[in-house]
């Protein structure tokens, strides 16, 4: 158990819909990662978040979202689902100390859009 | 731009088997860091080793050793005596701190199959 919690385990829902990703870093943790699993894009990180704050950014669509909140937990919004968006979705957190740091990941969400 | 390759897809191996995983990188960073993720098949992405990219030294943990050779940008695992509780899907992952944040890049992984 890495100490990162993710809600829910699993999501089916139908194309056009939205849907919120939630994770819990391990305690003391300030960075939150979002990694996108898929069978043709492998693994993609898609944002990352520092003390509530929009750390770095990778290929996140323009309908996906994300936030930190003040209790550190972080949520990432879907919408307008595609078919293409099923996929396993982590979320990971680090502790403060940049890329030294190790990101330890959840168990995962897995989302399917049927 | 970062990239890491694993170009073995798949490895099957009979237990007690020694296996090696490859993983070979690109950076233009001289400070990186590579990491090793194992991911059984329920799924969770699980942290086995990080290595700086100035300690060249071998590791060895129980079973598993890796080799990073800074020369050849490799990063090595091998996994001694292989058990049917190592199969699962290997990642090799490099740091990327392009733009102030501090994201990895994975390679497509190696599936390792270990039978009896």
């Amino acid at each position: 158990d890495s100490g990162v919690t993710q809600t829910p385990k699993h999501l089916i829902t139908a194309t056009g819909q939205r849907v919120t990703l939630r994770c819990s870093p391990r305690s003391g943790d300030l960075s939150v990662y979002w990694y996108q699993q898929s069978l043709d894009q492998g693994l993609q990180f898609l944002i990352q978040y520092y003390n509530g704050e929009e750390r770095a950014k990778g290929n996140i669509l323009e309908r996906f979202s994300a936030q930190q909140f003040p209790d550190l937990h972080s949520e990432l919004n879907l919408s307008s689902l595609e078919l293409g968006d099923s996929a396993l979705y982590f979320c990971a957190s680090s502790a403060p100390g940049g890329e030294r740091e190790t990101q330890y990941f959840g168990p995962g969400t897995r989302l399917l859009v049927l | 731009a970062q990239k890491v390759t694993q170009a073995q897809t798949e490895i099957s191996v009979v237990e007690k088997e020694d296996v090696t995983l490859d993983c070979v990188y690109e950076t233009r960073d001289t400070t990186y860091y590579l990491f090793w993720y194992k991911q059984p098949p329920s799924g969770e992405l699980v942290f086995l080793i990080r290595r700086n990219s100035f300690d060249e030294q071998n590791e060895i943990s129980g079973r598993y050793s890796w080799n990073f050779q800074k020369s050849t940008s490799s990063f090595n695992f091998t996994i001694t005596a292989s058990q049917v509780v190592d199969s699962a899907v290997y990642f090799c992952a490099l740091s990327d701190i392009t733009g102030g944040g501090n994201k990895l890049t994975f390679g497509t992984g190696t599936q390792l199959k270990v039978e009896l």
